[in-house]
Order: structure tokens, then sequence, then C-alpha cells
């Protein structure tokens, strides 16, 4: 079975500063997806970012960038320029070939001003 | 609809009662998923649908929890008995799901809040 883990439970920046948080996961399959989302207070889950892991190239959203290593099944969150709405709980997620999606258990990122 | 419709938003009810939570997925995703998150807690997997089965049921925590979908469109998530341990969000996503792995965006509802007092 596949499992994603986030080994960091907080993590703090200063505005405008760069923040990278870390996820790694396990799978036995070759073709996936993997997502980073964020979940502001109001519980609204938000897509950040995917990749899918047939692609090489790491994705990029404006100031929030992945680095993804699929040999080390390693796909880290980098945020550049953090802003004070960044602060939220950011939660890292995979997705089977099946289509079932499992999430690691989160990441809670302040942002001091 | 616009968006995932999660209803009711919040809903306390006492131990031993049953509850039902409704889910309005965007018009013609044929995917939907619930998810269970304590506080502070992350996204507990449930059960999947792909339109009206659902290949995956392998999250639902016991036999008073069980999930329907009719019309390949609302989904109704059904706890019988509640119990304390019960309280969380219910959030439920959907997506268009064509192919084996789609990439496809899941979008989520805003959750359904239950407290079991």
């Amino acid at each position: 079975a596949q499992t994603v883990t986030q080994s960091q439970p907080e993590m703090s920046v200063q505005e405008a500063e760069t923040v990278t948080l870390s996820c790694t996961y396990d799978t036995s399959e070759s073709d996936y997806y993997l997502f980073w989302y964020k979940q502001p207070p109001s519980r609204q889950m938000i897509l950040v970012i995917r990749q899918e892991a047939y692609k090489q190239q790491n994705a990029t959203e404006n100031r929030f960038s992945v680095n993804f290593q699929k040999a080390a099944k390693s796909f880290s969150l980098k945020i550049s320029d953090s802003q004070l709405g960044d602060a939220a709980m950011y939660f890292c997620a995979y997705r089977s070939r099946h289509n079932k999606l499992i999430f690691g258990t989160g990441t809670l990122l302040a942002v001091q001003p | 609809g616009a968006g995932v419709s999660q209803s009711p938003s919040n809903k306390v009810t006492e131990k031993g009662k049953d509850v039902e939570l409704r889910c309005d997925p965007i018009s013609g995703h044929t995917a939907l998923y619930w998810y269970r998150q304590s506080l502070g807690q992350g996204l507990e997997f449930l059960i999947y649908f792909q339109g009206n089965s659902a290949p995956d049921k392998s999250g639902l925590p016991s036999d008073r929890f069980s999930a329907e979908r009719t019309g390949g469109s609302v989904s109704t998530l059904t706890i019988q008995r509640t119990q304390q341990e019960d309280s969380a969000v219910y959030l439920c996503a959907s997506s268009l799901a064509t192919g084996v792995g789609s990439g496809n965006t899941i979008y989520f509802g805003e959750g359904s809040w239950l407290t079991v007092v």
C-alpha cells in the first residue's frame, strides 16, 4: 500500500523569505501523480501544485515550486517570497493508478511579519 | 453546481443516533471521494466512487459507516449509532476521472463538521 510521510509537523518562515516543506512517499507503482494542497482555517482544500511522475521537469506555479526526486521518492515544496496569506496547513498527496488519493499528515506553516 | 457542495455544514448529534451527510459533486465529475479529518489531523481516506460503484471501501472504519451514490451524482455518507470518536470534519471531493491514474484536479467541498455529544 502507498504511504505519504510529512516529517515536519510545523514550520515557520519570515515574510519574503523562502521555506521548503518535505514530503516522502512509498509506492511500487511507476505511474502516479503527486500534489500539494493548502488548507487555510476556512477548511477549504486548495490545490497548490501537481507533478506527473513520468515528467522529470519539476513543476512550478508562480512562487511555488517542487523538487521531485523519483528515485528517492521525495517531493518537497518550496515557497519563495513568503506572504502572510501563505500561512496554512499544507498537505502532500499521492494519487495512485487507481485514482485513490492519499494524504500525508500535514505541515502547519506560520509566516512571521 | 459551481463547486462541491456538502450539507449540513455543521451537525451536533447525540451518541447513538444515526447521521447522514450529503455531498453534491461538480456536475459531470465521475469520481467522488470521502475523507475524515479529525481536529489537527490529516485526511483519512474513507471511500472512493467511480460512477455509482465503489472500487475502494478500504477506509471505512467500521460497519457503522456506509456510503452510497446514486445517478452518478449525489453521495450520502451514513454513520449509524454514532460514537464520540466519530466527531470530525467529513470532506467530500470530486474530479473528472478519465483513464487510469488520472491527474485531473480534485476539488474539495468545505466539509461537514460532525460533533457527537
